[in-house]
């Protein structure tokens, strides 16, 4: 089937400016990551849904950052007032939240999108 | 506090020759250890994890509680092994976050 899908692929944007960053989880999964994948710093987790539950918006680095997951399924990742430093590729993940019954009691994997590459200028 | 670090940016092999990329992690409890592989112009997937026990595409890698390490080996290196590799932890209370290295890049020359 279809895998996690993100749009846009890419998006230059300038500084100040709002983004939005979408995301599809694979039909089914009810897990959703938000991580930034930026030059020095590696992949850094940002935001993480599980099914009706609050967000866990522990690695969210500023207030200009916040996401919301609508019906339990597509998620957008906006930014707000971007800054150069926001330039990095955002990247999406979803799991199925099965209680590890395929790995044997423990998270399930977690499957990526092609991530949104975001120049702000 | 939950770190992951991978030493090496770069590894280059020559092929044939076998590949170790070294990972090292900080974790209070037991967490679960996974590889991750980007290949050029790919998305992020999944290589291995330590609960499943297998080899895929030839590598492996063992879960060394007393060196606190996740090495991934490889006996020889083959050029479509050449991409970016990440090493990773999470806890294992159900699905939470990734912990990420930085990553190794290998390069496998012919």
């Amino acid at each position: 089937g279809a895998g996690v899908s993100q749009s846009p692929s890419n998006k230059v944007t300038e500084k100040g400016k709002d983004v939005e960053l979408r995301c599809d989880p694979i039909s089914g999964h009810t897990a959703l990551y938000w991580y930034r994948q930026s030059l020095g710093q590696g992949l850094e987790f940002l935001i993480y849904f599980q099914g009706n539950s609050a967000p866990d918006k522990s690695g969210l680095p500023s207030d200009r950052f916040s996401a919301e997951r609508t019906g339990g399924s597509v998620s957008t990742l906006t930014i707000q007032r971007t800054q150069q430093e926001d330039s990095a590729v955002y990247l999406c993940a979803s799991s199925f939240p099965g209680q590890g019954k395929t790995s044997g009691g423990v998270g399930e994997t977690q499957y990526f999108g092609p991530g949104t590459r975001l120049l702000v200028l | 506090a939950q770190r992951v670090t991978q030493p090496e940016k770069l590894l280059s092999v020559f092929k044939g020759a076998p590949v170790e990329l070294k990972c090292n992690y900080s974790y209070s409890g037991s967490p679960e250890l996974f590889w991750y592989v980007q290949y050029s112009r790919q998305r992020l997937q999944l290589l291995l994890r330590h609960i499943s026990r297998e080899s895929i595409k030839g590598f492996t890698a063992d879960l060394n509680k007393g060196e606190t390490s996740f090495h991934l080996k490889k006996p020889f290196a083959q050029e479509e092994d050449s991409a970016m590799y990440y090493c990773a932890l999470s806890g294992r209370a159900g699905n939470t976050p990734l912990v990420f290295g930085k990553g190794t890049r290998l390069s496998v020359i012919a």
